[in-house]
């Protein structure tokens, strides 16, 4: 069964920095590039990191990914209060020949 | 502005249909792939169902599989999801977004979802 695990939560103290895992397989993030998309409380998912480590225009460089293998996780540095967020792993599956997302993971800042 | 707008949810029965419709706006519609994506209340993304510019493919998730047709007007700038024979586990926000400029799978612009009820 192709599945992205994500940890369900969080949790870190403005300025510090954490990291988010997302792990799947050769179907999905061993092959192709990963997305990450942060989700505000009550607002549409907005894209965050895509091809495993770039970040579209607007995104601060406080957010950054890798991928190794079959997982990927996204960091996210400085923390800061509006950063409390859904975050979202996506990738290409090969197997299921669709997009296939992780379970979130609800970051909260303390 | 680049803009997507979804509507046409609501509230139906399990067996029921609808249709939704997600207008573009701001960007060459017909030169994009799209997608839909749905969120059940409380829980996760899940992807439904993916679709390329010219209308000519349609790949779906297994759970909607034979149950949801997608399609597209690219002279109307509008992206279809016809739901047929709708089940309970079907409620969700259902969301439209638009894939990265020469990419298949990026989902770079989101509308604001609008919402499907089965019960």
């Amino acid at each position: 069964q192709s599945v992205l695990t994500q940890p369900p939560s969080e949790s870190g103290a403005p300025g510090q920095r954490v990291t988010i895992s997302c792990s799947g397989s050769s179907s999905n993030i061993g092959t192709y590039s990963v997305n990450w998309y942060q989700q505000l409380p009550g607002t549409a998912p907005k894209l965050l990191i895509y091809s495993s480590n770039e970040r579209p225009s607007g995104v601060p460089d406080r957010f950054s990914g890798s991928k190794s293998g079959t997982s990927a996780s996204l960091a996210i540095s400085g923390l800061q209060s509006e950063d409390e967020a859904d975050y979202y792993c996506a990738a290409w599956d090969g197997s299921l020949n669709g997009v296939l997302f992780g379970g979130g993971t609800k970051l909260t800042v303390l | 502005e680049v803009q997507l707008v979804e509507s046409g949810g609501g509230l139906v029965q399990p067996g029921g249909s609808l249709r939704l419709s997600c207008a573009a706006s701001g960007f060459t519609f017909s030169t994009y792939w799209m997608h839909w994506v749905r969120q059940a209340p409380g829980k996760g993304l899940v992807w439904v169902s993916r679709i390329n510019s010219d209308g000519s493919s349609t790949t779906y998730a297994d759970s909607v599989k034979g149950r949801f047709t997608g399609s597209r007007d690219n002279a109307k700038n509008t992206l279809y999801l016809q739901m047929n024979s709708l089940r309970t586990e079907d409620t969700a926000v259902y969301y439209c977004a638009r894939a990265m400029s020469g990419t298949k799978n990026r989902m770079d612009v989101w509308g604001q979802g609008t919402t499907v009820t089965v019960s």
